[in-house]
């Protein structure tokens, strides 16, 4: 089956400019999640959708970042304007449901890895 | 607040040694653990998952141990090969519901033939 897209693959942009995220998960699975992973740390959960609900934005700073996923399929993240701390690889994953998950894991994008400047 | 600790250093390792990687926790009880596998350049790919009343669970080279008591999860590589060269990331489930992973820093592991 196909994997977990996302582009583009690179982004660099200055301070205070926007830009914005794709991801498109594996067909069929309902859940989606957005990473953060800055150099050297783990990801960090920013957003999980259901279908096109939002479960879960309690770490995502909403102040400046907004996501959506219309029709419950693919996702956009958006960033503006983008802050020098937001330089990191931003990772979409998909499962199933939040139970397949829990129990086969989640599977990841290879990311899109942005730097500010 | 929870957190999850994982030895920041990276582990050098002989080929066809064991490679044992911890990932330690505090505040919570998690109901299961998942390992991770990352290479440079892309996303975590998903290797083992042990629930809380599991000690071990093995698949082909790899072993994972679970404490509940410690609060602490080994993994473990056997045989290593170069090709197990990687940054190995676990990651708990911090809410019941089962819907919120949450990842420790990694651990790089670097197999030297």
């Amino acid at each position: 089956e196909a994997g977990v897209a996302q582009s583009p693959r690179y982004k660099i942009i200055e301070k205070r400019q926007s830009v914005a995220f794709w991801c498109n998960p594996i067909s069929g699975h309902a859940t989606l999640y957005w990473y953060q992973q800055i150099l050297g740390q783990g990801p960090k959960l920013l957003i999980q959708f259901q279908n096109n609900g939002v479960v879960d934005d309690s770490q995502l700073p909403k102040d400046r970042f907004s996501a959506e996923r219309l029709k419950g399929v693919d996702s956009t993240l958006k960033i503006q304007p983008a802050k020098l701390e937001d330089s990191a690889v931003y990772l979409c994953a998909s499962s199933l449901d939040p139970t397949a998950g829990r129990d086969y894991g989640y599977t990841f994008g290879s990311g899109t890895r942005l730097t500010v400047v | 607040s929870q957190k999850i600790e994982q030895n920041s250093e990276a582990l050098n390792i002989q080929e066809g040694k064991t490679a044992t990687l911890t990932c330690n926790y505090t505040n919570y009880s998690p109901a299961y653990l998942q390992w991770y596998r990352q290479d440079p350049g892309r996303g975590p790919v998903f290797l083992l998952l042990i629930r809380e009343n599991e000690k071990e669970k093995r698949k082909e080279r790899l072993k994972v141990t679970f404490d509940t008591t410690l609060k602490q999860s080994l993994f473990h590589i056997t045989a290593s090969q170069p090709a197990d060269s990687a940054t190995y990331l676990c990651a708990l489930d911090m809410n019941t519901a089962g819907n919120k992973l949450t990842f420790g820093g990694g651990t790089r592991v670097l197999v030297k033939p």
